[in-house]
C-alpha cells in the first residue's frame, strides 16, 4: 500500500535552532516525493520536490530509499518558517494524484 | 491570473441538505483534484479528473459526486450532507503527473 507517515503532529523549536521534519513513505516503485507548506491564512504551496534536489528558503530534503524517508531539514530556523508542512508521494499511474501525510505544525519561537 | 478559485469560502449546512462547491482554474490545466483536510488526517483525495469530461474516485469518494463539463471547472457535490462531511475542502490543479499542484484557498464546510 502507498502511504506517507509524518510522526510528529507538532514540532516546536527556538529561532536559530536546527529543524528536521520527519517523513517516511511506503511505495513499491520509484517514488516521487514532495514537501508542501501552508502558512497561516495562505493556500497550500509547493516547497520542494526531491527530483529537483534544490534548496528553497534554506530547506533541503534528501530521499533515502534504504530508510524510505524524505526528511525536511533546515540548519537555522526562522520565525517566518512557522507553518504546517505536508510530505506527499506521487502515486502510481499517470493520474498526478498525491498521497499526503498527516502534516506537521512547525512552531518557531523567538 | 487568479490561479485556482474556490467558491464559496464558508458554508453551514443542515444534515440532509445538498450543495455544490465550485472550483475554477485559469491556467489551462488538464488535471484537477478535490481533497478534504481533517485534523490529524492530512489531506485525503475525494475525486479527481485527468481531463474535460473525465472523473475518477479517490481515497474517500462516498457521499460526494463530481463533474468536469468544462476544462476550467471542477464541481464537487454533496447530495445529502452528513456531519462527517464537516471539513475544509481544497481544490487543486496541475498540468499533469509529476508536476506541482496548485491549490485553491479552501472551503470550510460545517454540517450540523
Amino acid at each position: 500500500a502507498q502511504r506517507v507517515t509524518q510522526p510528529e503532529k507538532l514540532l516546536s523549536v527556538f529561532k536559530g535552532a536546527p529543524v528536521e521534519l520527519k517523513c517516511n513513505y511506503s511505495y513499491s516503485g520509484s517514488p516521487e516525493l514532495f514537501w508542501y507548506v501552508q502558512y497561516s491564512r495562505q493556500r497550500l504551496q509547493l516547497l520542494l520536490r526531491h527530483i529537483s534536489r534544490e534548496s528553497i528558503k534554506g530547506f533541503t530534503a534528501d530521499l533515502n530509499k534504504g530508510e524510505t524517508s524524505f526528511h525536511l531539514k533546515k540548519p537555522f530556523a526562522q520565525e517566518e518558517d512557522s507553518a504546517m508542512y505536508y510530505c506527499a508521494l506521487s502515486g502510481s499511474g499517470n493520474t498526478g494524484k498525491l498521497i499526503f501525510g498527516q502534516g506537521t505544525t512547525l512552531q518557531v519561537k523567538p | 491570473n487568479a490561479g485556482v478559485t474556490q467558491t464559496p469560502k464558508f458554508r453551514v449546512l443542515k444534515t440532509g441538505q445538498s450543495m455544490t462547491l465550485l472550483c475554477a482554474q485559469d491556467m489551462n490545466h488538464e488535471y484537477m483534484y478535490w481533497y478534504r483536510q481533517d485534523p490529524g488526517m492530512g489531506l485525503r483525495l475525494i475525486h479527481y479528473s485527468v481531463g474535460e469530461g473525465t472523473t475518477a474516485k479517490g481515497e474517500v469518494p462516498d457521499g460526494y459526486n463530481v463533474s468536469r463539463l468544462k476544462k476550467q471547472n471542477f464541481l464537487l457535490g454533496l447530495e445529502s450532507a452528513a456531519p462527517s462531511q464537516t471539513s475544509v475542502y481544497f481544490c487543486a490543479s496541475s498540468f499533469g503527473p509529476g508536476v506541482s499542484l496548485h491549490f485553491g484557498n479552501g472551503t470550510r464546510l460545517t454540517v450540523t
